[in-house]
């Protein structure tokens, strides 16, 4: 099983570019995540999905947007990038809710706005 | 929110037992205490959680406060690759589905 993976792994964009970012899990999960990181601080939750073709809000939701139209898919979509959204992205998909399943992260995609 | 509460920073040395606190001191009936650890440049991978017992796995073990007030992770024997940024981290639900990471304890390892 390769887990959860993400593409790209790294990017540079110009303030305005949209780009999306794809995370993708092989281990039949209903639950899926986006978080971001950035120096100095712990993981924030961006949006969420609890199972296909559901997505919720999390914690800084602003900027983005996500769509599951495939179980094992979770689209982070930047439409207009800010140099405030320059970060590192994380995936992370689980198989009960929480507080029970214990989540698997990806690699992670750094991106830089410039 | 309830929040924790980590030192910024640890050192052990390698081969020994380290036992990383964390305060937790408005943590509600129904929270559980989970702990993820994030290796440099990795994405965080799940270490261990509970509710109110102890907890053992074959990574670590989870002490939990009898007033849960607190809890510790042990880690038995490290080494090397368990230096990394530990997170404790009360899993809430308020209808959102969140893990609150912190900024955690950067546990060094010293040969």
């Amino acid at each position: 099983n390769a887990g959860v993976t993400q593409t790209p792994k790294f990017r540079v964009l110009k303030t305005g570019q949209s780009m999306t970012l794809l995370c993708a899990q092989d281990m039949n999960h209903e639950y899926m995540y986006w978080y971001r990181q950035d120096p100095g601080m712990g993981l924030r939750l961006i949006h969420y999905s609890v199972g296909e073709g559901t997505t919720a809000k999390g914690e800084v939701p602003d900027g983005y947007n996500v769509s599951r139209l495939k179980k094992q898919n979770f689209l982070l979509g930047l439409e207009s990038a800010a140099p405030s959204q320059t970060s590192v992205y994380f995936c992370a998909s689980s198989y009960e809710r929480e507080p029970m399943g214990a989540q698997y992260f990806g690699p992670g995609t750094r991106l830089l706005v410039l | 929110d309830a929040k924790t509460t980590q030192p910024n920073s640890m050192e052990s040395n390698e081969e020994e037992p380290v036992h990383l606190p964390c305060n937790h001191s408005t943590i509600s009936g129904t929270d559980y205490i989970h702990w993820y650890r994030q290796l440099p440049s990795q994405g965080p991978e799940y270490v261990i959680h509970g509710l109110t017992s102890n907890v053992n796995n074959r990574m670590a073990s989870l002490a939990i406060a009898e007033d849960r007030k607190s809890s510790t992770l042990i880690l038995h024997r490290a080494t090397l690759r368990d230096a990394a940024v530990y997170y404790c981290i009360l899993s809430v639900y308020f209808g959102n589905e969140k893990l609150t990471f912190g900024t955690g304890t950067r546990l060094t390892i010293i040969p």
